[in-house]
Parts: C-alpha cells; structure tokens; sequence
C-alpha cells in the first residue's frame, strides 16, 4: 500500500513565481518528513527535512510546512529559477525506512 | 565528507544472466545502507537495507538478493534476471533518524 502520496504528478511555475508541491500520508508513525529534488539519470539529493515536532523548517528558497493533523505537508519553493525544473519526491521516515511519493515532475518557465 | 560510489553506471545483460551492482561508502562509519529501484515513470522503491554487517532485511519478494561484506559495501545481485529487473538502481546510505544519502545509480536494461 502507498503510505506517501503526491498527487500532482506535473507542475508548471513561471520563473521568479511560487511553486508549491503538496504530499500527503497515511502513517501516523512517520517522525520524520523530507524532500528530494532528482535530476533524469542522477540519484536524488535531499533538499530539506522537517521533524514531526516541528511544523515549519526554512532554508533559503525553500520552505517545508507539516500539519500532522490533516496528515499533510508541502513544499514552498520562492522564487522558482530554471534550474528548479526536476522531479520532486517526498519522503517520509520510521523505523530506518523512508517511504516515497511518486513524485511530481516541475517545470519552471522563462 | 561522505562520498558514495556505485558502479556500474549502465549495465545491459540479457535475460537469464546473473547480476553483481556494487556500492561503497567513504567517510562514515556503520552507515545503514540501501537499495532502492525506479521504475520508469514511478518512485523509489525500498528493496533492501542493512544497519550491519552481515545484516540484511528484504522488502519487496523477487529475484534479486543483498549482502553486505565489508562495513562500507553493500551488493545487490541476481542469479538470473528478468525482463522486469530492468530499471534505475540506487544505493543510499544514512543515519539512524533521517536523511539518506543517494549514489549516482545504475541504469539496467534486460534484453
């Protein structure tokens, strides 16, 4: 069963705007949240964590927000760059495993 | 700072033959370490992890096996693939608590 879900499979952002990237999940267990920014052909890089303690984490351009309530957490990334254009997973943590969305493809427009 | 390694970077081997993907790790100690697939078109999915030597724990039933010979090497091998093994692999290693570390993966293609 699909534990973490990303339900947009495609983004398209004009350069300089917002994108935000949604991720929801169903176990409760998760302690730990994360995003990936992967490139065709290259392993993923991690990008920004958050703690389930927490319900924001910043970091630059990027901004994870968590409500553990409605089991949701999401990705703002401001301003959207060129270089942004990837696949974006979420992944969430517990027991040494991460859980992966499927992961939703962003493409920033000049 | 930790580097990781997995090679080859592509690999096409024709149905039946046996597969051998190594990865190592280099500036860490006991890292649990990983093996995940994508599939075209889809996410990553867990296939094996280690936080040991010797230690190895499966999460997807198939053809393909693990091991972990040394503390910084993790194997993924088959003794006969299948058309369906094809697919992006990749070996990531981490902490206990959080954030794994991805390899440059291996692109197989069975034929």
């Amino acid at each position: 069963d699909q534990q973490v879900k990303q339900n947009s499979p495609s983004l398209s952002v004009q350069e300089g705007r917002i994108s935000i990237l949604n991720c929801d999940y169903t176990n409760s267990m998760f302690d730990y949240f994360l995003w990936y920014k992967k490139y065709p052909a290259e392993g993923p890089t991690f990008l920004i964590s958050i703690s389930s303690i927490k319900d924001k984490n910043e970091d630059g351009r990027f901004t994870v927000f968590l409500n553990k309530s409605a089991k949701h957490l999401s990705l703002h990334i401001v301003p959207s760059q060129p270089g942004d254009s990837a696949v974006y997973f979420c992944a969430a943590y517990f027991d040494y495993k991460l859980s992966f969305g499927a992961g939703t493809t962003v493409t920033v427009r000049a | 700072s930790q580097t990781i390694h997995q090679w080859p970077a592509t690999l096409v081997q024709p149905v039946g033959s046996p597969l051998s993907l190594e990865c190592t790790v280099e500036g860490t100690s006991n890292p649990n370490l990983y093996w995940y697939r994508q599939a075209a078109g889809r996410g990553l999915q867990l296939l094996f992890y280690s936080v040991g030597i010797g230690q190895i724990s499966s999460e997807v039933p198939q053809n393909l096996s693990a091991s972990r010979p040394q503390d910084r090497q993790f194997i993924l091998s088959s003794k006969k693939l299948l058309l369906s093994d094809s697919g992006f692999y990749l070996c990531a290693w981490g902490e206990t608590g959080g954030e794994q570390y991805f390899g440059p993966g291996t692109r197989l293609t069975v034929t």
